[in-house]
């Protein structure tokens, strides 16, 4: 079975604009959750989606944003982008919530200048 | 809510001999407790979980944990580490009685295993 994959795997952006990363989870998962990974504040969870249905949301300003697609398949946005968004933004899918692991894509490195 | 602990940002340990890495948490239920592993430019690699059951839990590559209910801790333990163990290591946790998939994460311990 193939893994969890994010596209891209590297973004350079300026501040001020916007960015989407894409999240397919591995086949039959139906949540996807993410995870912003910085050095200064470590793994953060940024929101969970089951079902096209936002379950969870972290504590994180409305510019950050998401969705999921039917087919499972997770995007998310961040707009007006600031210098401390860089960061390895992890994408994470499991069967259904609860008991079951979550298994993590290679992330995306984004950098804003 | 929900917290975790890691108290060593970095364990040294030579090769062959045991390692520990430490972890305990704090929910207010009861917790569904998980390793993970991060090598250089990837993501996180699941090791073992706790659900319930024994409280000494066997995963991948030889590791394991104890769930210690009365310590709130889940050590992460394994008889005889190897160079190539060499990475970052998360404890998690996720409250049983909140819905979802919300991890919270500690902030991580670097294993550091000389030859």
């Amino acid at each position: 079975k193939a893994g969890v994959t994010q596209t891209p795997r590297y973004l350079i952006k300026t501040r001020g604009q916007q960015v989407t990363l894409s999240c397919s989870p591995i086949s039959g998962h139906r949540s996807v959750s993410w995870y912003q990974q910085t050095p200064g504040q470590g793994l953060q969870f940024l929101f969970e989606y089951f079902s096209e249905t936002q379950r969870n949301k972290g504590n994180f300003p409305g510019r950050f944003s998401g969705r999921q697609f039917s087919n499972s398949r997770s995007e998310m946005n961040v707009s007006t982008l600031e210098l401390g968004d860089s960061a390895l933004y992890l994408c994470a899918s499991s069967l259904v919530q609860g008991r079951n692991e979550q298994f993590f894509g290679p992330g995306t490195r984004l950098t804003v200048l | 809510a929900q917290s975790v602990a890691q108290p060593e940002d970095q364990v040294n340990v030579a090769e062959g001999n045991p390692l520990t890495v430490k972890c305990t948490y704090s929910v207010s239920g009861n917790p569904y407790l998980f390793w993970y592993v991060q090598y250089p430019n990837r993501g996180l690699q699941f090791l073992l979980k706790y659900i319930t059951g024994d409280n000494l839990v066997k995963g991948s590559y030889g590791f394991e944990a104890e769930f210690n209910k009365s310590q709130t801790s889940f050590h992460l333990k394994k008889p005889s580490a190897l160079v190539s163990d060499s990475a970052l290591y998360f404890c998690a946790v996720r409250d049983y009685n909140n819905a979802g998939n919300m991890l919270t994460f500690g902030g991580g311990t670097r294993l550091m295993v000389k030859p």
